[in-house]
């Protein structure tokens, strides 16, 4: 069965500009968490997604979003990019029950200047 | 103020020695926690999850202990080899907003 897969791996934007990135889960997975890993700050939870519903946020500003399609991939928007957006952008998957094991996908690393 | 802290930040330790790893967390309410491996350039790969009324729990080479009075847990690892040079990440689960909180990792490196 195929992992979880990120597109694209690497970005590079510069401030102001907005990205999409993208973030298909494991087959029969139907929940989508995204995080964003800094150095020194570990992993932030920003949304998950279940049956193409937010269904948790973390505190992050309105200018992250996503959505889930029917197919359970989802999308990542960020918008008028900062500096301190520069950073790896992880999804993992889950079949949805609460407490169970995550599966990550390698990520996308975006690099703002 | 943190909710998961993780000791040491850093770690080299030579190949084929043991090495423990700590965890202090003050999320409440908790119902279980895991431990991650995360490569570098990779996304983070589980390695043990413990409820909340589990002391231990192994997988492989990798001891996970678990102590929910003190809010303590620790990821031992035996034997070590050249490729568990990685991150190890600490997560705890709050029950309350239903949330896995990540603890910023001990970077272990281990040299031949």
């Amino acid at each position: 069965k195929a992992g979880v897969t990120q597109t694209p791996r690497y970005l590079i934007k510069t401030r102001g500009q907005q990205v999409t990135l993208s973030c298909s889960p494991i087959s029969g997975h139907r929940s989508v968490s995204w995080y964003q890993q800094t150095p020194g700050q570990g992993l932030q939870f920003l949304f998950e997604y279940f049956s193409e519903t937010q269904r948790n946020k973390g505190n992050f500003p309105g200018r992250f979003s996503g959505r889930q399609f029917s197919n359970s991939r989802s999308e990542m928007n960020v918008s008028t990019l900062e500096l301190g957006d520069s950073a790896l952008y992880l999804c993992a998957s889950s079949l949805g029950l609460v407490g169970e094991t995550q599966y990550f996908g390698p990520g996308t690393r975006l690099l703002v200047l | 103020k943190n909710q998961v802290e993780q000791s040491p930040q850093s770690l080299i330790i030579l190949e084929g020695k043991n090495c423990t790893l700590q965890c202090n967390y003050t999320v409440s309410p908790f119902s279980n926690l895991r431990w991650y491996k995360q490569d570098t350039g990779r996304g983070p790969v589980s390695l043990t999850i413990m409820t909340f009324s589990e002391n231990t729990k192994s997988n492989g080479r990798y001891t996970a202990t678990l102590d929910a009075d003190t809010k303590q847990s620790s990821l031992h690892i035996t034997a070590s080899q050249l490729s568990d040079s990685a991150s190890y990440i600490c997560v705890p689960m709050n029950t309350g907003f239903q949330k896995l909180v990540f603890g910023t990792g001990t970077r272990l490196l281990v040299s031949p």
